[in-house]
């Protein structure tokens, strides 16, 4: 099946910093979405992005499908912004999303 | 009540005891799912149904048994689970596009389920 890879698995900002997460896929996908889980467990949908650029208020996302990854900009980011943000996809006839092990990230006020 | 609800938000039970999670979407969405969140692991896909029917069981072993009544409702039966099955069990939802599209998940806030 399709290999998902995130990095870095790790991330310390202090508050009001930028930061960038990666997604990298091994196959091409007809669906793919980010989600961020708080520290309580609960996954929000961020982007539904399988290709091209959106944007929703401080955060954007881009999928640049032919070479098989997606990136999600955080700006001016805040304490809230603190937990694990997930990468899905799925490839070919799959409907079923397949997830990345995730980006911690801990913003520091 | 909107959203996906998952009850109960933790639990405890012993390698004997029998126990159900639910999960309840008010989404009118057609498909449910069930996943498996275990410390520092990807996100397990468990089981699918799409319509009231399960259209995937990803080997998952016969101790977890779901159940699908309606296309609001999905429950996953516990019995004589191991203390390795302790995890945050996630509920998820989605409209199934008839003919291809966007298959968007919404999740519940989880259970955690802890077993002794």
């Amino acid at each position: 099946g399709i290999q998902v890879e995130q990095s870095p698995p790790d991330l310390i900002l202090q508050e009001g910093a930028n930061s960038t997460l990666r997604c990298n896929f091994s196959d091409s996908v007809n669906n793919l979405q980010w989600f961020h889980q708080n520290p309580w467990g609960q996954l929000i949908n961020l982007f539904y992005i399988p290709s091209g650029t959106k944007q929703n208020g401080r955060l954007s996302a881009t999928t640049v499908a032919t070479e098989r990854y997606s990136l999600l900009y955080i700006s001016s980011s805040q304490t809230t912004d603190s937990g694990v943000y997930f990468c899905a996809v799925a490839s070919g006839s799959a409907r079923q999303l397949t997830f990345g092990s995730g980006t911690q990230l801990t913003v520091l006020p | 009540e909107t959203g996906v609800t998952q009850t109960p938000r933790h639990l405890v039970m012993g390698m004997t005891n029998k126990k159900s999670l639910k999960c309840e979407q008010h989404l009118g969405h057609n498909a449910m799912y069930w996943y498996k969140q275990s410390a520092k692991k990807p996100l397990e896909l468990m089981f699918v149904y799409n319509f009231k029917e399960q259209t995937e069981n990803n080997s998952v072993p016969s101790r977890f048994s779901p159940e699908c009544p309606n296309s609001s409702h999905l429950f996953l039966h516990l019995h004589t689970l191991q203390p390795e099955d302790s995890a945050l069990y996630l509920c998820a939802s989605s409209q199934e596009p008839q003919g291809g599209g966007a298959n968007v998940l919404t999740f519940g806030a989880g259970s955690r389920l802890t077993v002794l």
